[in-house]
């Protein structure tokens, strides 16, 4: 079936730090790559999302990248800020079959001044 | 801003008793999904709905779990009896229609069962 596996956390930077989070999938056909953020006691945003292979997403200064060739979508941010701290979820969307999101257990980021 | 609104936001309940939580999608979006996250893990679907039809719901616990969507608009999510494992964010979201590849997530309702 689709699955959706993350680095685990949590994760402690410092602010201005190189932010990476790992993100592979597996799934049949080409599906729909996201990544949510979930702040403190809030419901999941969006944060970004590519529909197809070497789209790029982008928003708030983050980036992913689907790979095709390596079924990944890795989350990256050249210079965090205290207000990035959060969970982020990567997720996959499989059009054309169970037409569900399936998240990854998701990792938590803190960002200290 | 259109957003998905959800009630309440926190619940505390006894085990063996009944709770309810309710879900006004964003207008216009068909497609209506219940997750539950539990502390640590990622949001798992429980049903998802195409209007006021159920599409999936393979892993909604029938014995005590039930959902309605009657007029494909708002919908409530509601379990009977409420057992300790039950405790867990429930999380609506919605999206223009099945495979939109964009949902729109409420604030979730926290539930502790004591």
């Amino acid at each position: 079936g689709n699955s959706v596996t993350q680095m685990e956390g949590p994760v402690t930077l410092s602010e201005e730090a190189f932010l990476t989070i790992n993100c592979t999938y597996t799934a049949t056909g080409y599906p729909s790559l996201f990544w949510y953020v979930q702040y403190p006691g809030e419901g999941l945003q969006l944060l970004l999302k590519a529909t197809k292979a070497d789209d790029k997403g982008s928003n708030k200064g983050f980036e992913a990248t689907y790979r095709k060739e390596t079924t990944s979508f890795h989350l990256e941010k050249g210079s965090v800020q205290v207000s990035d701290s959060a969970v982020y979820f990567c997720a996959l969307l499989h059009q054309g079959g169970s037409e569900k999101l399936v998240f990854g257990k998701g990792m938590k980021l803190t960002v200290n001044p | 801003e259109a957003e998905v609104a959800q009630s309440p936001r926190y619940k505390i309940t006894e085990k063996s008793q009944a709770v309810a939580f309710w879900c006004d999608p964003i207008s216009g979006h068909a497609t209506l999904y219940w997750y539950r996250q539990i502390l640590g893990q990622g949001p798992e679907l429980l049903v998802q709905f195409q209007d006021e039809s159920v599409v999936d719901d393979s892993q909604l616990p029938k014995d005590r779990f039930s959902a309605e969507r009657l007029k494909g608009v708002d919908s409530t999510l509601k379990i009977q009896p409420a057992e300790l494992g039950d405790s867990a964010m429930y999380l609506c979201a919605s999206s223009l229609t099945t495979g939109t590849p964009e949902a729109f997530f409420g604030q979730g309702t926290r539930l502790t069962v004591v």
